[in-house]
């Protein structure tokens, strides 16, 4: 399964924008790109994903590299609440819908 | 939105009881469910992957004769702690996949066990 590289940890005051970036250089083509975040003491939440082209919903952008070996979850303007630790994973199209799980990044709110 | 139930959302047992956890898709048919554990501080371990009606797939170090899963509908999985001991204290989530098509897994708030 190909890997994901998230920073441990990031700090973003309230109201900022928050880029998150994640390198995955050994992507295939047929890797969809998800993004989850976990609260703490709380089950993970979907928040985007994408294949190739930028994404917009409710919560999040995510800008994906042309060549997609890299990709940005954007949250536009952060709360106290989107404290949470934010994953990015790969999957394939064709597995069995496993998610595998990395570090992610610890997305800390400076009020 | 897809809503995942968990229950109980914690339970305090002594060692060697059995303790079963119950994931429930609320408003739509989950055609594969999936069990993780994570430990303080760490990221999920998937468990194991079970598909309505069959036998769940376990993950390797995963003890599927300790750790027994049943997934008898489209909405609900239960995954039952046989003989659990003190290392088997853990969090436990379960998330489903529907049959939109999405590809997106849905997850359950999570059941907090601690074996005394």
């Amino acid at each position: 399964d190909a890997k994901t590289t998230q920073p441990n940890s990031m700090e973003s005051n309230e109201e900022e924008p928050v880029h998150l970036p994640c390198n995955h250089s050994t992507i295939s083509g047929t890797d969809y790109i998800h993004w989850y975040r976990q609260l703490p003491s709380q089950g993970p939440e979907y928040v985007i994903h994408g294949l190739t082209s930028n994404v917009n919903n409710r919560m999040a952008s995510l800008a994906i590299a042309e060549d997609r070996k890299s990709s940005t979850l954007i949250l536009h303007r952060a709360t106290l609440r989107d404290a949470a630790v934010y994953y990015c994973i790969l999957k394939h199209m064709d597995s069995n819908y496993q998610l595998i799980w990395g570090a992610g990044t610890k997305l800390i709110i400076k009020p | 939105g897809a809503v995942v139930s968990q229950h109980p959302s914690w339970v305090i047992c002594k060692s060697g009881t059995s303790v079963k956890i119950e994931c429930r898709s609320l408003d739509f048919q989950a055609t594969t469910m999936f069990w993780y554990r994570q430990f303080p501080k760490q990221s999920l371990m998937l468990m194991a992957t079970s598909n309505e009606g069959s036998k769940a797939t376990y993950e390797q170090g995963v003890e599927k004769d300790k750790f027994l899963i049943n997934h008898a509908s489209l909405t609900l999985s239960t995954l039952t702690v046989t003989s659990a001991h003190p290392e088997d204290s853990s969090f436990y989530i379960c998330s489903a996949t529907s049959r939109d098509g999405t590809d997106t897994q849905y997850f359950g708030p999570g059941t907090r066990l601690t074996v005394l």
